[in-house]
């Protein structure tokens, strides 16, 4: 079975630039959830889709936004980028909201400057 | 609001050592419990999760962790540490409501030395 996917790996912008992460689930997960890791931290909960729909959301504001297809791969979008949005962003799926736990992927590690 | 904690950020061991992480959270309805290793340069890795029966649950790599619910803990060990054991560990936690978020703790960075 594959994996979760993402990219691009590495990424830097400038800010108030807009950037766009993708994140491609593992087989047979319908549930997408985005985190941010910040350097010495631990994972922050972004959102979460669940067959297409927001099904949850962090501490986030509405500057992060998301997508999830059909295909139940999904989005990350981020407008009018901020230096302290330099972090590493996590993609996780599931099935059924995560219930039973998520599979990771390695991240998109974005830097603003 | 919903936290958890691990107490030791940075441990130095020598391989061979026995190994004891500490997770504490704050949550008084249902959850599963996770802990996740995250090696240098790789992605979470899922080493063992508790959900419910014996508190006392087994994970890859000779990791096992307790959950004591009347002390809100699921700690971690691992009885001889080996130098491939170096990472960082995260305790999360599931509340299981709505969205069944993840919470994590701030990590703990273990070096192993040989």
């Amino acid at each position: 079975e594959t994996g979760v996917t993402q990219s691009p790996t590495h990424l830097i912008k400038t800010r108030g630039q807009q950037v766009t992460l993708r994140c491609s689930s593992q087989s047979g997960h319908n549930t997408v959830s985005w985190y941010q890791q910040a350097l010495g931290q631990g994972p922050q909960f972004i959102f979460q889709y669940y067959r297409e729909e927001e099904n949850g959301r962090g501490n986030f504001p509405p500057r992060f936004s998301g997508l999830q297809f059909p295909n139940y791969s999904s989005e990350l979008n981020v407008n009018a980028l901020e230096l302290d949005d330099s972090a590493l962003y996590l993609c996780a799926s599931s099935f059924q909201r995560g219930q039973g736990g998520y599979t990771f992927g390695s991240g998109t590690r974005l830097t603003v400057v | 609001a919903q936290s958890v904690s691990q107490h030791n950020h940075h441990v130095i061991l020598s391989e061979a050592a026995s190994l004891e992480l500490g997770c504490n959270y704050s949550y008084g309805g249902t959850v599963n419990l996770f802990w996740y290793v995250q090696y240098p340069g790789q992605h979470l890795q899922l080493l063992l999760k508790y959900f419910s029966g014996d508190p006392l649950v087994k994970g890859i790599k000779g990791f096992e962790a307790e959950f004591i619910k009347s002390k809100f803990s699921f700690n971690l060990r691992k009885p001889s540490v080996q130098w491939s054991d170096t990472a960082e560990y995260f305790c999360a936690v599931n509340v299981l409501s709505g969205t069944y978020k993840y919470i994590f703790g701030t990590g703990t960075r273990l070096k192993v030395l040989a």
